[in-house]
């Protein structure tokens, strides 16, 4: 099945500083998500994006399909950005979702 | 919108008991998925379900069985509990199988 590796695995930062989370995956993919982990446990999906590049406020996320990678950048961090990030890709072969092990990220002031 | 809910938020078995996680959505959400997550291994798929009436296995499946009746419910069931089912289950939801998910809270759960 598909492989998915973040890196780094874990991240500490200083509140204002920027930062690139990585995903590398094994195989053609149909989609890619990015999704955020509060440090409450709660999941919320910050970017779909099969291709291409896509920006939320001080977020954005490049997927470069045909070389099998996707970047997260988060620029100008604060504290609630802490929490744990993951990528997730779909398997053509069989239509399910497949997490990358995440990466931590904390930010203090 | 209430979006994806789950019951209850924490739970404790002994071994052998049996219970049902509850998930639902009103999103009108084809695709449903139930997910664990432990410790340094990111979330893994369990069983899923990309319609009423249609369940289907996912990395993980031994020990849980899932039903779809409606679209919106969707719900996790532990015939005999085992302390190897400790972990934190998530249930998601997108319109289609390969659109944006959606997670609810989370439920913990630990058996003894």
């Amino acid at each position: 099945g598909i492989q998915v590796e973040q890196s780094p695995p874990d991240l500490i930062l200083q509140e204002g500083a920027n930062s690139t989370l990585r995903c590398n995956f094994s195989d053609s993919v149909n989609n890619l998500q990015w999704f955020h982990q509060n440090p409450w446990g709660q999941l919320i999906n910050l970017f779909y994006i099969p291709s291409g590049t896509k920006q939320n406020g001080r977020l954005s996320a490049t997927t470069v399909a045909t070389e099998r990678y996707s970047l997260l950048y988060i620029s100008s961090s604060q504290t609630t950005d802490s929490g744990v990030y993951f990528c997730a890709v779909e398997d053509p072969n069989t239509d399910k979702l497949i997490f990358g092990t995440g990466t931590r990220l904390q930010v203090f002031p | 919108n209430a979006g994806v809910t789950q019951t209850p938020k924490f739970q404790v078995l002994k071994t052998g008991q049996s219970m049902t996680l509850q998930c639902a959505q009103d999103m009108n959400h084809e695709y449903m998925s139930w997910y664990r997550q432990d410790p340094g291994m990111g979330l893994r798929l369990i069983h899923y379900s990309v319609g009423a009436g249609i369940t289907d296995q996912g990395e993980v499946p031994n020990g849980y069985n899932v039903s779809r009746s409606t679209t919106e419910d969707f719900p996790l069931r532990l015939l005999s509990a085992a302390p190897s089912q400790t972990s934190v289950y998530f249930c998601a939801s997108s319109l289609l199988a390969d659109n944006e998910q959606f997670f609810g809270p989370g439920t913990r759960l630990t058996v003894l």
